[in-house]
């Protein structure tokens, strides 16, 4: 099973629309997650991190599930601006290290 | 600086031959990662620098491949012999984080393609 598995996608949405990508994670270890923003051949950059209570940053809401070991990111009112790659991302922190475990990501398209 | 520096930011070489490429991290950021993104792909983890410890190199795909973090601060990733396998984008993040959630800032990437 791969550490963080996310569905590639692509999801192509209407303007407006609101859509959910799911993320699994494998290590029951893990400590930290976050979601990840990737433009077309551009680094990542952070989209949000994800709390245990579920957290919210206007129109994205992100939600943890320890115990399913499941991350879910939600976009409503979705915009041209948001078609990108959105990266699970997984931290397992332990003997010093402070690794990061990203997903490979699910394709957004937005379109008018 | 404002941000991460990566150079070069594209490099064309033939197989055989040995490559550096170059990490300028955040001022004051202790940490510093490595990773590997091919076409399509996701990224894959090559290693981590933190102050003063050992790296962890527990991603260096082979022994072909090494790093240094010189003065905790500048980092370069060195490839020798590169193979066509390793064409790829060589992305570096630093962070300033020591424990808890971790939250890298990412340089543009070294793009790299061995003809």
């Amino acid at each position: 099973r791969k550490e963080v598995e996310q569905d590639p996608g692509p999801f192509n949405v209407p303007e407006g629309a609101t859509v959910a990508f799911n993320c699994t994670y494998s290590n029951s270890a893990s400590q930290s997650f976050f979601w990840y923003r990737q433009d077309c051949r551009k680094e990542p950059k952070l989209l949000m991190s994800v709390y245990s209570s579920g957290n919210e940053d206007g129109r994205f809401t992100a939600q943890l599930n320890r115990a399913s070991q499941y991350i879910s990111l939600l976009i409503r009112d979705s915009k041209l601006s948001d078609s990108a790659t959105y990266l699970c991302v997984v931290q397992v922190s332990g003997a010093g290290s402070y690794q990061l475990t990203f997903g490979k990501g699910t394709k957004l398209s937005v379109i008018p | 600086g404002a941000g991460v520096s990566q150079s070069p930011s594209n490099k064309v070489t033939e197989k055989g031959k040995d490559v550096e490429l170059r990490c300028d991290p955040i001022s004051g950021h202790t940490a510093l990662y490595w990773y590997r993104q091919s076409l399509g792909q996701g990224l894959e983890f090559l290693i981590y620098f933190q102050g003063n410890s050992a790296p962890d190199k527990s991603g260096l795909p082979s022994d072909r491949f090494s790093a240094e973090r010189t003065g905790g601060s500048v980092s370069t990733l060195t490839i020798q012999r590169t193979q066509q396998e390793d064409s790829a984008v060589y992305l570096c993040a630093s962070s300033l984080r020591l424990s808890g959630a971790n939250v890298l800032t990412f340089g543009a990437g070294s793009r790299l393609t061995v003809l």
